[in-house]
C-alpha cells in the first residue's frame, strides 16, 4: 500500500524545538518532490515548506521562514521538519505530502500523510 | 503572493442537489489549480487538477472548470459521502496557496 506516516508531533514549550518525521512505504520517495502543510485547530490549510527529489531546492512560507527547516533522507525514504522557536500559532496538524510532476506540469497533492498533532504551550 | 478566494464559506444542500463553489485567484494562474475533499480528522484527498482533470477512482458526478482567475468545483448530484470541507489550491509556483475552505453541509 503506497503511504506517507508522520510521526514527532506532541507537546512543545515556545521556543523549544521538535523534529517531524514522514516516512513513506509502498513507493519511492526520491521520485517525488515534497510538502509541508499545517491545519490549525478549526482552520483551514497552510502550505508551509517544499522540497526539490534532490534536497537542492527549498521553499518556506514567510510564517515559518527563518524558524523551520525541511529536509530529507533519500535512502532511508524519509522527510523531516525541524521546529525551532515554535510559537503558540504554530499549533496544528501537519502533514506531509508528494506534488506529482507529469510531462505537462504539476498535478497538485497527490499522496498524503495522516497527519501529526503539534502543541506549542507552556 | 497569489491569493485565493472561495465563495461560499459554507453551503446547506441536500441529497441530489447540484452543488457549485467558487474560487478566485488575485490574478491569473492559467489553469494551474486543484480541488481536495477534507473529512473531519482525515487528510486531504485530491479531486481535480489542472482545473478539470479529474483524478483516478474520483466519482464522475465531480467537475471541475475555468481558467485566469476564476474556476468552479460542481457537484452534480450530491451524494451522502460528500459531505465535507472543500479546497481549491493553485500552484503555479511551488508557493502554493489554499482557498479558505467551503463546508458542504446538510
Amino acid at each position: 500500500e503506497v503511504q506517507l506516516v508522520e510521526s514527532g508531533g506532541g507537546l512543545v514549550q515556545p521556543g523549544g524545538s521538535l523534529r517531524l518525521s514522514c516516512a513513506a512505504s509502498g513507493f519511492t520517495l526520491s521520485s517525488y518532490g515534497m510538502n509541508w502543510v499545517r491545519q490549525a485547530p478549526g482552520r483551514g490549510l497552510e502550505w508551509i515548506s517544499y522540497i526539490s527529489v534532490s534536497g537542492t531546492t527549498i521553499y518556506y512560507a514567510d510564517s515559518v521562514r527563518g524558524r523551520f527547516t525541511i529536509s530529507r533522507d533519500n535512502a532511508k525514504n524519509s522527510l523531516y521538519l525541524q521546529m525551532s522557536s515554535p510559537r503558540a500559532e504554530d499549533t496544528a496538524v501537519y502533514y506531509c505530502a508528494t506534488i506529482r510532476v507529469s510531462t505537462s506540469g504539476s498535478d497538485g497533492f497527490d499522496i498524503w500523510g495522516q497527519g501529526t498533532m503539534v502543541t506549542v504551550s507552556s | 503572493d497569489i491569493q485565493m478566494t472561495q465563495s461560499p464559506s459554507t453551503l446547506s444542500a441536500s441529497v441530489g442537489d447540484r452543488v457549485t463553489i467558487t474560487c478566485r485567484a488575485s490574478q491569473s494562474i492559467s489553469s494551474w489549480l486543484a480541488w481536495y475533499q477534507q473529512k473531519p480528522g482525515k487528510a486531504p484527498k485530491l479531486l481535480i487538477y489542472k482545473a478539470s482533470t479529474l483524478e483516478s477512482g474520483v466519482p464522475s458526478r465531480f467537475s471541475g472548470s475555468g481558467s485566469g482567475t476564476e474556476f468552479t468545483l460542481t457537484i452534480s448530484s450530491l451524494q451522502p459521502d460528500d459531505f465535507a470541507t472543500y479546497y481549491c489550491q493553485q500552484y503555479t509556483s511551488y508557493f502554493v496557496a489554499f482557498g479558505q475552505g467551503t463546508k458542504v453541509e446538510i
